[in-house]
């Protein structure tokens, strides 16, 4: 079985300053890892995703996440934040390779401080 | 191109009655998929069509919920009787078939439903 652990339901960050958003998985298979954005009245865009290659994977925005095997983590970080930025994250994990079957976190929401 | 576009955007009905949602997925997208975020907690996935053909439905909670994708393009949900727990989000998702590279899902802007 797979599952996704995401850390805080609400980051709050100054603009300017580093985004982390947390998230570990379990997955009895080498996973795929996704993380998805919801803007406010928006459907879910992919902001970046982990297929077996490089362990550091860059996103769309500035974004970036690391797969770190022994840790079970794929963390988000972007270096400065953006008033933009502010939206809902989610965290992704499917062990049957692609697209099929994903499980979600609960998800968190980032509130970007002026 | 046109994105994945679910109606209606919002529906507000009594417990006892039936909804249908609708999906349209990409053009030419073999694959559709329905996920529910209930408030509050994690988006979980419901069903999975190849083309047609229903290729995963163990995410449906219960026998009320009917899904279908007649000719393999367009994609409802129905649920009938509604109950208040299945208020919601619903998302439908859709990706190209396996072994045309790219099988990236592409997510439509959800239903909320509401069950009064």
């Amino acid at each position: 079985a797979q599952s996704v652990t995401q850390l805080g339901s609400h980051v709050s960050v100054s603009e300017g300053a580093l985004v982390l958003l947390r998230c570990n998985y379990s997955s009895s298979v080498p996973p795929y890892l996704f993380w998805y954005v919801q803007y406010p009245n928006q459907g879910l865009q992919l902001l970046l995703k982990y297929t077996s290659a490089a362990t550091l994977v860059k996103g769309i925005n500035g974004f970036e996440a690391e797969f770190k095997k022994s840790e079970t983590s794929f963390h988000l970080t972007k270096p400065s934040a953006h008033m933009s930025d502010a939206a809902e994250y989610f965290c992704a994990v499917s062990e049957k390779g692609g697209y099929q079957k994903v499980t979600f976190g609960t998800g968190t929401k980032l509130q970007v401080i002026p | 191109e046109a994105g994945v576009t679910q109606f209606p955007s919002h529906s507000v009905i009594e417990k006892g009655q039936t909804v249908t949602l609708r999906c349209d997925p990409i053009s030419g997208h073999d694959n559709l998929y329905w996920y529910r975020r209930v408030m509050g907690k994690e988006i979980k996935f419901l069903l999975h069509f190849v083309k047609e053909s229903k290729q995963d439905e163990s995410g449906m909670p219960n026998n009320r919920f009917l899904a279908e994708r007649t000719g393999g393009t367009y994609s409802t949900l129905k649920v009938q009787p509604a109950e208040l727990e299945d208020s919601g989000v619903y998302f439908c998702a859709s990706s190209q078939g396996a072994g045309r590279g790219n099988t990236e899902a592409f997510f439509g802007q959800g239903t909320r439903l509401t069950v009064v």
